[in-house]
């Protein structure tokens, strides 16, 4: 069967501290894979999403970056945190465009 | 550009109770529509998905239904107990979004009382 993982579980970082979020797949090959962000008030925004290994899609400008260096692994990045990227990142993946997402445990991020 | 609304935000039931959820999306060309469960402090868990051609799907006390042309979906939770206590979250894809990227609504808080 297949998993997702996610860690770190909890992140406490202060601004303008770099950032490395790993997210990744067992059980399946060549998936779709996502990032989401769920911060308070404004719902789950999709961040990128990668359809296959160095490819990755950007859905809103930030300072938060993503690679995806092997076939079921997929890194979240930031050079220097703000306050605002605080929030509950979440990792998801489907095994093709139009079919149903999983989503792993997430990671908390709080940036001081 | 694609929204997704539920309402209410927050739905108090006593147990045995039925649940209603509600979920509207503006746009009407959808691949599929996705009901999510999310505990406190959790990931999400994937409940059911309709495809675009679908009227309705069923999971056990789950059943969601489908209407595209009028944008709404709803999810019933039958005989409601205290552990089905969570935030319900619906979410499409667009019929022309590469990536299969969802949009999300806004969640029903729900709590089932004993």
């Amino acid at each position: 069967s297949q998993t997702i993982h996610q860690w770190p579980a909890t992140l406490v970082q202060p601004v303008g501290s770099p950032l490395s979020l790993e997210c990744t797949v067992e059980g399946t090959s060549n998936p779709n894979l996502y990032w989401y962000r769920q911060a308070a008030g404004r719902g789950l925004q999709l961040l990128f999403y990668s359809v296959g290994i160095g490819q990755i899609s950007s859905e809103v400008p930030q300072n938060l970056s993503a690679s995806r260096p092997q076939d079921r692994q997929f890194i979240l990045s930031s050079k220097k945190l703000l306050l605002s990227d605080s929030g509950f990142y979440l990792c998801a993946w489907s095994v093709r465009a139009g079919s149903e997402q999983f989503f792993g445990p997430g990671t908390r991020l709080t940036v001081l | 550009k694609q929204e997704v609304t539920q309402i209410p935000a927050a739905l108090s039931v006593p147990e045995g109770e039925n649940l209603v959820l509600n979920c509207s999306f503006t746009d009407s060309a959808i691949y599929n529509l996705q009901w999510f469960r999310q505990d406190p402090g959790k990931g999400l868990t994937s409940l059911l998905l309709i495809q675009s051609s679908q009227r309705e799907q069923t999971s056990g006390r789950l059943n969601a239904s489908l209407d595209k042309s009028s944008g709404r979906s709803t999810l019933y939770i039958a005989a409601s107990q205290p552990g089905d206590s969570a935030t319900y979250l619906c979410a499409v894809s667009h019929a022309k979004a590469a990536g299969n990227k969802l949009t999300f609504g806004g969640g029903t808080r729900v709590l089932v009382k004993p």
